[in-house]
């Protein structure tokens, strides 16, 4: 089955805890992308990448790493997550950047 | 996203009506996207659109986008349960003449509940 997964799907941390939200998908796809969702502010890209080792800064990637060694996987790094960074986060991927985002089923992230 | 304009923010039907959706933008879009989304679950694919004036229809659910490119409506004909949810839409937008690409910029969303 053609999906993206996301992990782990919940996760509660403390501030300052390093963490990682892995990503994968199965099709094949070049263009793979980060979002966060937030009541009020919508859906906002974090990072993208458009193949393997190539990354660009979306709206709002302060606070973020991310890493494209693989073409199926594209992790989040949160270095030194806050608390602002609570949130619900969406992995998405594509066969080409203007085509359909296949998105991941979410991780929702509580930072302490 | 302000760049993105959704309305209304929460619709409330009765099952059978119709209703619209609309998404607008201040600037062209060179491609826009309509994604449902069940409360805190992933975004689902419905269309794209990319040409001014282009129409497509899947089931009972028709999307829209305006000949100049900067609004799009979606339509839902005899309106379900199964149709309640979250409706986005995503935009390639136009910055400083070019299309934005990869960076996609979403509307806030418009929470959708239909009643039996």
């Amino acid at each position: 089955e053609a999906q993206v997964t996301q992990n782990p799907r919940y996760l509660i941390t403390v501030t300052g805890k390093k963490l990682t939200v892995t990503c994968s998908q199965n099709m094949n796809h070049e263009y793979m992308s980060w979002y966060r969702q937030d009541p009020g502010l919508g859906l906002r890209q974090i990072y993208y990448s458009m193949n393997v080792e190539v990354t660009d800064k979306g709206d709002v990637p302060e606070g973020y790493k991310v890493s494209r060694k693989e073409k199926r996987n594209f992790p989040l790094i949160l270095e030194s997550p806050s608390p602002n960074q609570t949130s619900l986060y969406f992995c998405a991927s594509s066969s080409f950047p203007y085509n359909e985002q296949f998105f991941g089923p979410g991780t929702r992230l509580t930072v302490l | 996203s302000q760049e993105l304009e959704q309305s209304p923010q929460s619709l409330i039907v009765q099952e059978g009506k119709n209703l619209t959706i609309n998404c607008t933008s201040s600037k062209t879009l060179y491609g826009l996207y309509w994604y449902k989304q069940k409360y805190g679950e992933g975004l689902i694919f419905l269309m794209m659109l990319q040409k001014g004036g282009e129409e497509k229809s899947h089931e009972k659910i028709t999307a829209k986008l305006d000949e100049k490119k900067q609004q799009s409506s979606l339509h839902i004909t005899a309106s379900q349960p199964s149709h309640a949810g979250i409706y986005l839409c995503g935009a390639d937008m136009e910055i400083r003449g070019e299309t934005s690409g990869s960076r996609l910029t979403f509307g806030e969303g418009t929470q959708l509940t239909v009643n039996p």
